[in-house]
């Protein structure tokens, strides 16, 4: 299995360009998410989807659009990047049902994104 | 306010000796679990163990054990016997409402905590 896949692992822009990170998981999970991780501030969530067609905010969604047209793929949308949204980006997924309180959330190996 | 909040930036321990990261939470749910993650320098996001609010016991996986302590909201991670390979950032993380068949609770993490461990 390939477990959570995103594309691209690293990636420059310039201010004010629209970009697109992929996440990709071939496990069947019905819950999804994207987090950014700053220095100093842990992981924090940006949008998640509890299924196909539902999508919903995090703790910093601004800046930020997700759609979730299939139950495999989750796509994070920057439409007009600031630097502000330089970071390392993880998309993670997890079972929603059955225990759990114990469904670990798997992640994806992380996108560095630099917006000059 | 802080949900999960780990004090120490930063911790050394010595080769085969044992540490501990200390974490402490907030939440007025009754039904939540606690998580560890270990992210080496390479980046990736490794899970380490669990530990749910109704569990007796103190979870264990190997050499890493959670120390439980409800009535203080802690949720510290011991690791015993540590290796050159333990040297990373740890994460420790919550997540609220998880009584019932179906969760969507989010997964909320502290600011983490860099371990070196030193031959």
């Amino acid at each position: 299995n390939a477990g959570v896949t995103q594309t691209p692992k690293f990636q420059v822009l310039k201010t004010g360009q629209s970009m697109t990170l992929q996440c990709a998981q071939d496990m069947n999970h019905e819950y999804m998410s994207w987090y950014r991780q700053d220095p100093g501030m842990g992981l924090r969530l940006i949008h998640y989807s509890v299924g196909a067609g539902i999508t919903d905010q995090g703790e910093v969604p601004n800046g930020y659009n997700v759609s979730r047209s299939t139950t495999e793929d989750f796509p994070l949308r920057l439409l007009s990047a600031a630097p502000s949204q330089t970071s390392v980006y993880f998309c993670a997924s997890r079972l929603a049902g059955g225990p759990s309180g114990a469904n670990v959330l798997t992640f994806g190996a992380g996108s560095r994104l630099t917006v000059l | 306010a802080q949900k999960i909040t780990q004090t120490q930036p930063g911790m050394f321990v010595q080769e085969k000796e044992a540490v501990t990261l200390d974490c402490t939470y907030d939440t007025s749910d009754q039904s939540y679990g606690l998580f560890w993650y270990k992210q080496p320098s390479s980046g990736e996001m490794i899970f380490l163990i669990y530990q749910g609010s109704y569990d007796e016991q103190n979870a264990t996986e190997g050499r890493y054990s959670l120390n439980f302590q409800k009535a203080r909201k802690s949720a510290n991670l011991v690791i015993s016997a540590s290796q050159l390979g333990d040297s990373a950032m740890y994460f420790c993380a919550m997540r609220e409402s998880i009584s019932g068949g179906t969760s969507y609770g989010k997964l909320t993490f502290g600011q983490g905590t860099i371990l070196t461990v030193h031959p």
